[in-house]
């Protein structure tokens, strides 16, 4: 069964160093999202993509964050200068928004930790 | 705006007993309800989803939901809870054209042997 992949699984990086989060969605898929969770706390919507621009965002996502779509495979997240409370679970997800609704296929994550 | 709320923090069952966890949405039009089954230190496992029609819908692992307009609810339900069932459960709505997911807080289950 296709799956969303994640690299890498777990990253660490200095606070106010650049990191890039990387997503491989499911091959057909149109649709890509960004979550993220920071430890102990729900799910929270960062960013949605489609057709190489910006669909919608959270506050959250603000001038530090970034996508990217750079190949026909690749979905990337970019945090410029990270801080401390960017530590958290990074989720990535497609879906193909199909005429019986939208389900979104979830990667593993990325855990970053800010130090 | 949409909004999920799961009034159980924690909950803790026996093994081999019944459960049964309480999800209410928000949403003002049709909404696309979801399940999604968290381990510890792992990604989301999507258990069960609805979008139309039978308001009682099957997911994985014996899993089953609810949908009930009336209530706003899509609770989560499972005759006989296993040990391995013992996780983070997030509920979540959707919308078609909005696209991204709203998830509750989480209901973190225990069974107990």
């Amino acid at each position: 069964e296709p799956e969303v992949t994640q690299t890498p699984s777990h990253q660490v990086t200095q606070m106010g160093q650049e990191v890039i989060l990387r997503c491989v969605p499911i091959s057909n898929h149109l649709y890509f999202y960004w979550y993220r969770q920071i430890l102990g706390q729900k799910v929270e919507f960062l960013v949605s993509f489609y057709n190489n621009e910006i669909s919608e965002k959270s506050e959250i996502f603000d001038d530090q964050f970034s996508v990217e779509r750079p190949d026909g495979s690749n979905f990337t997240l970019k945090i410029r200068s990270t801080k401390l409370e960017d530590s958290a679970m990074y989720f990535c997800a497609s879906s193909d928004r199909t005429l019986g609704g939208e389900t979104q296929y979830f990667g593993p994550g990325t855990r970053l930790l800010v130090l | 705006a949409q909004s999920v709320t799961q009034p159980d923090i924690h909950i803790t069952v026996s093994e081999g007993a019944s459960l049964e966890l309480r999800c209410n949405y928000s949403y003002g039009a049709t909404p696309y309800l979801f399940w999604y089954v968290q381990s510890p230190g792992q990604g989301l496992q999507l258990l069960l989803k609805y979008f139309s029609g039978d308001t009682l819908v099957q997911g994985i692992k014996g899993f089953e939901a609810e949908f009930k307009r009336s209530q706003s609810s899509f609770n989560l339900r499972k005759p006989s809870v296993h040990w391995s069932d013992a996780a983070e459960y997030f509920c979540a709505v959707g919308a078609y054209t909005a696209g991204k997911s709203t998830f509750g807080d989480g209901t973190t289950l225990t069974v107990k042997p």
